[in-house]
């Protein structure tokens, strides 16, 4: 089946620092859907970003992606990290659009962004 | 826009019982999702529905149950609590048919503690 690898564990870094994490996924489909989701703290997850064109930078809230099906690959940048940024992070994987829609997510990445 | 309504917000339970938790959504939205979400396990999927009276199982489906009522509205059951379990259990939507890109939409969570 389908599977997402991403960064694991705690991501501790300063703010104004760039920030990156990792997102691989495994599918049979060629053409994905990806997707990174934030969750702050007692909040719900909610989209950040996504993205199914082949080499083509996405980006919200300062934050960007680029699928890389050469690679499999979906990482989150973000230049300058703010406190705000400290959160739960998932990227997740469609493998179509067809009926269901359903999301494969990788365990989370948590990052916690300090002054 | 639209919302997203799980009941109830924190949910206490003994060992061995059955528990609802229900989901309500006015985006009318066809598909319909409950995720379990564990600290370092990521988001799981249960059970999902993509439309009325429709069930299918996710990777997490064994010890609950699930009804689709009406489009707006998806309910699962934990079928016998196990003692110590703590979990929070998230209802999300997505337009499905191949209409949408898969973007889910969540409500604020369920939490479960089993005594």
């Amino acid at each position: 089946g389908d599977s997402v690898t991403q960064t694991e564990g705690l991501v501790t870094l300063t703010e104004g620092l760039p920030v990156m994490l990792n997102c691989t996924y495994q599918t049979i489909y060629s053409n994905p859907f990806l997707f990174w989701y934030v969750q702050h703290l007692n909040e719900s997850p909610r989209l950040l970003l996504k993205s199914f064109t082949d080499n083509k930078r996405t980006e919200h809230q300062g934050f960007h992606a680029t699928l890389h099906k050469s690679s499999s690959s979906f990482h989150l940048q973000k230049s300058s990290a703010q406190l705000s940024d400290s959160a739960l992070y998932y990227c997740a994987l469609s493998p179509t659009n067809s009926a269901g829609n359903k999301l494969t997510f990788g365990i989370g990445t948590r990052v916690l962004v300090r002054p | 826009g639209g919302i997203i309504t799980q009941t109830p917000k924190f949910l206490i339970g003994q060992e061995g019982q059955k528990l609802t938790l229900k989901c309500q959504q006015n985006f009318n939205h066809d598909t319909m999702y409950w995720y379990r979400q564990d600290s370092g396990k990521g988001l799981r999927l249960i059970y999902y529905s993509i439309t009325e009276n429709d069930l299918q199982k996710g990777d997490l489906s064994e010890g609950y149950d699930a009804s689709r009522e009406k489009k707006s509205s998806f309910s699962l059951t934990v079928t016998s609590a196990q003692k110590n379990e703590m979990a929070v259990f998230l209802c999300a939507s997505s337009i499905g048919g191949g209409r949408g890109t898969g973007q889910l939409y969540f409500g604020e969570g369920s939490k479960l503690t089993v005594l």
